[in-house]
Order: C-alpha cells, then sequence, then structure tokens
C-alpha cells in the first residue's frame, strides 16, 4: 500500500545529544516537509523539499537539519541546538508544492527530552 | 492576531447533533485546507475549496472568499467524527498558514 511512515513513534533525546527521524513515502511524490506540532499552537513548518537535493527552510529552521538524497526519504535530525526540541513531529508529501495539492501526513513522531 | 482563528477551540456535543466549526483568516488566499487529525496523531485531508462548497457524506466544507470565512459541518455526528479539525489557508505565496485546530468530542 502506498503511504508514508514514519519512526520511531516515540524518542527520547539526552541533553547535546542529536537524533534523526526518519520519514519515507511510496507515493513518487516529488516534494516533502517537516512540521512540528505543540499543544494549542497550528503547525509550524521546519523545512520542505521540492526535489531530490534540494530543500528550503521552513518557518523555524533553527536548530534542525535534514537531507533529501533519494526521493522517497526525507530525514529530519533535531540538533543539540535546539533548546526545546519537545514536540510531536509530522512528515508529508504532496505532488508538488504549490499548496494546492493534497499533501499525505505520516503517523507522527513523538520527541520527548530526560 | 493570528492570521487563521478558528472557533471554537473546543466543542462538546451529543451523537446526532449537527456540528458547525468555523475558521477565519485575514490574508488573501487562492485556497483553504480543512484536515482531521485522529487522536493517535495522524492527519488526513478532508477537502481543499477556492469557492462555494463541498460535500462528502456527512461532511459539508463551504467557503466565503469576500468574508474570508470557511465553516465544515457535520450532519448526523457519531463518536468516531471525535478529532481535531485543522483549517490551513493557501497564501498567494504558496506557503499554507495553519490554524491551531478545533477539538471534537462527540458524546454517545
Amino acid at each position: 500500500d502506498g503511504g508514508i511512515t514514519q519512526s520511531p513513534k516515540y524518542l527520547f533525546r539526552k541533553e547535546g545529544q542529536n537524533v534523526t527521524l526518519s520519514c519515507e513515502q511510496n507515493l513518487n511524490h516529488d516534494a516533502m516537509y517537516w512540521y512540528r506540532q505543540d499543544p494549542g499552537q497550528g503547525l509550524r513548518l521546519i523545512y520542505y523539499s521540492q526535489i531530490v537535493n534540494d530543500f528550503q527552510k521552513g518557518d523555524i529552521a533553527e536548530g534542525y537539519s535534514v537531507s533529501r538524497e533519494k526521493k522517497e526519504s526525507f530525514p529530519l535530525t533535531v540538533t543539540s541546538a535546539q533548546k526545546n526540541p519537545t514536540a510531536f513531529y509530522l512528515c508529508a508529501s504532496s505532488l508538488g508544492t504549490r499548496g494546492q495539492e493534497t499533501q499525505y501526513f505520516g503517523p507522527g513522531t513523538r520527541l520527548l527530552v530526560l | 492576531k493570528n492570521e487563521v482563528e478558528q472557533s471554537p477551540q473546543n466543542l462538546t456535543a451529543q451523537e446526532g447533533e449537527f456540528i458547525t466549526i468555523n475558521c477565519s483568516y485575514s490574508v488573501g488566499i487562492s485556497a483553504l485546507h480543512w484536515l482531521q487529525q485522529h487522536p493517535g496523531g495522524g492527519i488526513v485531508s478532508l477537502f481543499m475549496l477556492s469557492s462555494g462548497k463541498k460535500k462528502h457524506g456527512r461532511l459539508i466544507a463551504t467557503i466565503n472568499i469576500q468574508e474570508k470565512h470557511s465553516s465544515l459541518h457535520i450532519t448526523a455526528s457519531h463518536p468516531r467524527d471525535s478529532a481535531v479539525y485543522i483549517c490551513a489557508v493557501l497564501p498567494f505565496n504558496y506557503q499554507l498558514i495553519w490554524g491551531a485546530g478545533t477539538k471534537l468530542i462527540i458524546k454517545p
């Protein structure tokens, strides 16, 4: 079945540690996105990618990094520079990035700081 | 003031009631999305609107571009409709702006 997978479902980070969240899609979509969701707030865009080997910063990119070496994969690294990483992270994909295409979301990863 | 405001923030209703969730926005847009987030966190797209009205099953979405307002209606609500409903608008720079969501609980 086509879809987006994210792993792990829960992730714990220690002080000073980098952690990587996985996002894979088999929908053959060109565009992929990472969002952060905090309680009571709307989704906030961290990074997005329109094509392999290219990505753009979103509204809250500081403390995060991404790569897009393969069309189907868009991993997100939460670095030690991100001082408040506890949140729910959602990955999405769409055919294009013009915003009028449906975005398909993964199940999310909840990141907690120890 | 947020560019996208949803109301109410929380809504509890009895099974069978007619539900209305509102979304108001302050920027010019080319389209508006309604999405549903299940208690486990997964999000699914319900509608994309640029004018008028769309219907899918018991869900109806309307938009008034001049008044910068959209509504999502649920007829004959059921406990399985309990979720967070999110509105997102698409300005002409193609960067979606997301509302904070409306948490809906339908009691049996």
